[in-house]
């Protein structure tokens, strides 16, 4: 069975640097790009981005590239998140999900973990 | 980048009846391939996020045939025939065509 389990979420405060983790388990880690994906308060859904399945390439969405870093040990089925300078406005659950093995769609997500800016 | 567009935040159903969830997109999702790189994601309080349907119209493993995505170009549905209690939840449509993915913003389906 498929399963994705994102931990390191919280309060952090404003300017302050977190990061995530997902830890997969039931398929092989190294063989899927594997995304971010966060949901705000308000519902709206929002790609981070994603890295390859080796680790050798990652994507960004352009209004978060330069605060936020994916990375991934395939040795420990892991992917992770670093966030930094957080803002109010990056306050929402954050997803682990897995591209299909075409890279078509999202086939599996994880339960997510909320991170909360606040002062 | 690529804009998904659910015109409905809320669509209000009774069990047995078929309700239909539209997404447009502000540039054709066709691939040379001859796919529609357009996905829809069913999320239901308390449980995981679960795709539904990609490449417009093809549903994954274990989905419902009461769920029917349809369209192509810049214009998709997801339709649900005989709407159970349980398909009360909220819907995303999503395109993997060009990056940046985007995500519509969602319909949240609900009952009378």
């Amino acid at each position: 069975e498929v399963q994705l389990v994102e931990s390191g979420g919280g309060l952090v405060q404003p300017g302050a640097s977190l990061k995530l983790s997902c830890v997969a388990s039931g398929f092989t880690f190294s063989d899927y790009w594997m995304s971010w994906v966060r949901q705000t308060p308000g519902k709206t859904m929002e790609w981070i981005g994603d890295i390859k399945y080796d680790g050798s390439y990652t994507n960004y969405a352009p209004s978060l590239k330069n605060r936020f870093t994916i990375s991934r040990d395939n040795a420990k089925s892991t992917l992770y998140l670093q966030m930094s300078n957080v803002r109010s406005e990056d306050t929402a659950t954050y997803y682990c999900t897995r591209g299909d093995y075409g890279y078509n769609y999202f086939d599996y997500w994880g339960q997510g973990v909320m991170v909360t800016v606040s002062s | 980048q690529i804009t998904l567009t659910q015109q409905a935040e809320s669509l209000w159903v009774s069990p047995g009846e078929k309700v239909s969830i539209t997404c447009r997109a502000s540039q054709s999702l066709l691939y040379t391939d001859g796919k529609h790189y357009l996905s829809w994601y069913q999320q239901r309080p308390g449980q995981t996020t679960k795709a539904l349907i990609y490449h417009a119209s093809i549903r994954t493993d274990g989905v419902p045939t009461r769920f029917i995505g349809s369209g192509s170009g810049t214009e998709f549905t997801l339709s649900i025939e005989d709407v159970q209690p349980e398909d009360i939840a909220l819907y995303y449509c999503l395109q993997t065509l060009k990056k940046p993915w985007t995500f519509g913003g969602g319909t949240k389906l609900e009952l009378k």
